[in-house]
């Protein structure tokens, strides 16, 4: 059974703090790792991880991927009020060799950020 | 406007009587997925749905159906609710043949079984 685990399950910041959010998993077959930020409403798409060492960036967010080490890490760099809420990461178990199949999200993480 | 519509966006009802959730997206994506969202769980995948007339269970099914008569539309019965389905549940849908990774979802759907 595939399995994503991530960690801390929740972190309260200040503003202008730098955060790590990690996410391991186990899936028998990877292709991709997404991460999503969700605020009060639905999930919204950040990032699309597939190999590792490169880097994603937006503007103070950036993820990279192990693949050796079946992890990924988010990090957010001078934190915002606006950037508190759940961070979730997910890894798709393709079907026939496209994105999605069955999709496994991480319990999330929950960001709080204070003034 | 691109979006994923979800209806009812609440609802409280009681246990067994049938309720039928609906989900429409107009960017003529392949993919559907239902997932449901509770404290401390994440989203939980209940079914999802390759193209239309194909469909394949998640990791939490039980207590669910759905059907993909339509590429459109993915709705989520219950054919006989009860307390434990409770929970927030959100539609999504990509297009696979992109391959971007983005899957968009809808506003969400709160479901209280009393």
């Amino acid at each position: 059974e595939d399995k994503v685990v991530q960690s801390p399950l929740s972190l309260v910041v200040h503003e202008g703090d730098t955060v790590t959010l990690n996410c391991s998993y186990e899936v028998t077959n990877f292709r991709s790792l997404l991460w999503y930020k969700q605020e009060k409403k639905a999930p919204t798409f950040l990032f699309m991880l597939t190999s590792s060492g490169i880097e994603k960036k937006s503007g103070r967010l950036s993820s990279i991927l192990d693949k050796k080490e079946l992890f990924s890490i988010l990090n957010i760099t001078a934190t915002q009020t606006g950037d508190s809420a759940i961070y979730l990461c997910a890894v798709p178990d393709p079907a026939g060799g496209t994105s999605y199949g069955k999709l496994t999200f991480g319990q999330g993480t929950i960001l709080t950020v204070h003034p | 406007e691109a979006q994923v519509t979800q209806n009812p966006r609440y609802l409280i009802t009681v246990t067994g009587k049938k309720l039928t959730v609906t989900c429409s997206q107009n960017m003529n994506h392949e993919y559907m997925s239902w997932y449901r969202q509770d404290p401390g769980l994440g989203l939980r995948q209940i079914y999802y749905s390759m193209n239309v007339e194909v469909t394949d269970k998640g990791d939490v099914p039980e207590g669910y159906k759905v059907s993909r008569k339509e590429k459109r539309n993915f709705p989520l019965i219950l054919e006989s609710p009860s307390p434990n389905q409770t929970s927030l549940y959100f539609c999504a849908s990509s297009s696979w043949t992109g391959n971007t990774g983005e899957l968009f979802f809808g506003e969400g759907s709160r479901l209280t079984v009393l």
